[in-house]
């Protein structure tokens, strides 16, 4: 079972619209949680990082949160725009003193297409 | 900077074949990562290196892969000899303080075996 689980798979929304992306994650305990975006044919960047002490980061329309309780993160795109068409991947991280903490942990991503 | 360089972008071989994999990453980055990413399993840790020391490889598929680090500003991934399941994107990421610090990833390199 994965430890870090995405919903939905994919989906698609009208240009401005807003959506929310979901993430489920048994990784515990942990040191923080990320936010990738990653575009067709390149790399994953980084949009947010969350300690386990924080609730929500934005980063422009982006804004990400994070409930340590129930294990669950969203992050949620305002005023979508054609270019956020990408996949979305949430990433936890072990502790620091675990030794193992640059062992990322990936969801399989949530595929967003946003069209006219 | 640049950003993370990886090379050759695209790589097709034929099964049984040596193919290598190049990374050049952020210049005064201390930790270097290589990952594989397929449709069926998405992102995977394949290795990654802290000041140039290979620190675990756990997610190295099989002795077909060997990964070297031999100075700060250079890395290689190859297999040999390379199987068709082997074809994916292969990432190169690095950081500066791994778990609190933002990996960067190269454009991945798309390598197909037939």
């Amino acid at each position: 079972k994965n430890q870090v689980e995405q919903s939905p798979q994919s989906l698609i929304i009208l240009e401005g619209k807003n959506c929310t992306l979901q993430c489920n994650y048994t990784v515990s305990p942990f040191s923080n949680l990320r936010w990738y975006k990653q575009d067709t044919g390149r790399g994953p960047v980084s949009l947010t990082i969350m300690t386990f002490s924080e609730n929500t980061k934005s980063n422009g329309r982006y804004t990400a949160t994070l409930d340590a309780d129930t294990k669950q993160s969203s992050l949620h795109i305002t005023a979508s725009q054609l270019s956020d068409s990408a996949s979305y991947i949430c990433v936890v991280s072990p502790p620091i003193n675990t030794g193992t903490a640059s062992k990322l942990t990936f969801g399989t991503g949530t595929r967003l297409q946003v069209t006219l | 900077d640049a950003g993370v360089i990886q090379s050759p972008r695209h790589e097709v071989t034929e099964m049984g074949q040596e193919v290598t994999l190049r990374c050049k990453p952020i210049s005064g980055h201390d930790y270097l990562f290589w990952y594989r990413q397929t449709m069926m399993r998405g992102l995977e840790l394949l290795i990654y290196f802290n000041n140039n020391v290979p620190i675990d490889d756990s997610g190295m598929p099989e002795d077909r892969f060997s990964a070297k680090m031999p100075n700060a500003s250079f890395s290689t991934l190859k297999i040999q000899p390379s199987e068709p399941r082997d074809s994916a994107v292969y990432f190169c990421a690095s950081s500066f303080r791994a778990s609190l610090g933002t990996q960067y990833f190269g454009p991945g390199t798309r390598l197909l075996v037939l």
